[in-house]
């Protein structure tokens, strides 16, 4: 069964803490996402990726950072913590193609305290 | 960029047939509009997918005017399950590579009984 994996469903750290976030997709997939959901806010785009290695900035990439060093792994680093980055955050993969569908992960809640 | 725009909510009754109806003045040519779905504590899921005129799956219909300016995405006989939040999707072209794939707030439809 094809498949994204969120390293975490639930995670707490504290304000300042450098958090990683780990995303591993199995379909061979050329694109990945990481979104941030809010309540009334929808799904904002903070950085995408199309290849290993190259990253593009979203909507809110500000206090975020990416890195895709392999094809199946796309991470999120928030570089100090912030109480304002608590959220759900949701990865998702895609082919190419103007009839990309996405895969989304079940998401990790981050709690910043 | 081709923003979309949806209700905020919907309500309706089991057994009834619901149309959620999405505005995409900017669409561009070879852009496919795609709709997904997401219920509570998950990330979203592929529905259904189309590019003009209309196209039925299992769990939905999608219907696109000829202009490409809206798509209604139709729910026969909804039950309490399809309470969710609804989206729709017009990939914006990054670089000829991928979408930068930009969801809305979406629709929250309500079904009661």
């Amino acid at each position: 069964d094809v498949k994204v994996t969120q390293s975490s469903r639930y995670l707490v750290k504290r304000t300042g803490e450098k958090v990683f976030l780990e995303c591993v997709q199995d379909m061979d997939h050329e694109n990945m996402f990481w979104y941030r959901q809010d309540p009334g806010l929808g799904l904002r785009l903070i950085y995408f990726s199309y290849d290993v290695k190259m990253k593009e900035k979203g909507d809110i990439p500000e206090g975020y950072s990416v890195s895709r060093e392999k094809k199946e792994r796309f991470s999120l680093i928030l570089e100090s913590a912030s109480t304002n980055q608590t959220s759900m955050y949701l990865c998702a993969s895609g082919t190419t193609g103007v009839k990309e569908k996405l895969l989304f992960g079940s998401g990790t809640q981050l709690s910043v305290l | 960029l081709a923003k979309t725009t949806q209700p905020i909510s919907m309500d309706s009754y089991e057994g009834q047939e619901v149309n959620i109806t999405c505005s995409h003045n900017n669409i561009a040519t070879n852009d496919y509009i795609t709709w997904y779905q997401q219920f509570p504590s998950q990330g979203p899921r592929f529905i259904i997918q189309g590019y003009k005129t209309k196209v039925t799956n299992e769990v939905a219909s999608l219907f696109i005017p000829a202009d490409r300016k809206s798509s209604t995405l139709s729910l026969p006989r909804v039950s309490l399950s399809d309470t969710a939040v609804y989206y729709c999707l017009v990939g914006e072209r990054y670089g000829g590579a991928t979408n930068k794939l930009i969801f809305g707030t979406g629709t929250l439809l309500a079904v009661q009984p």
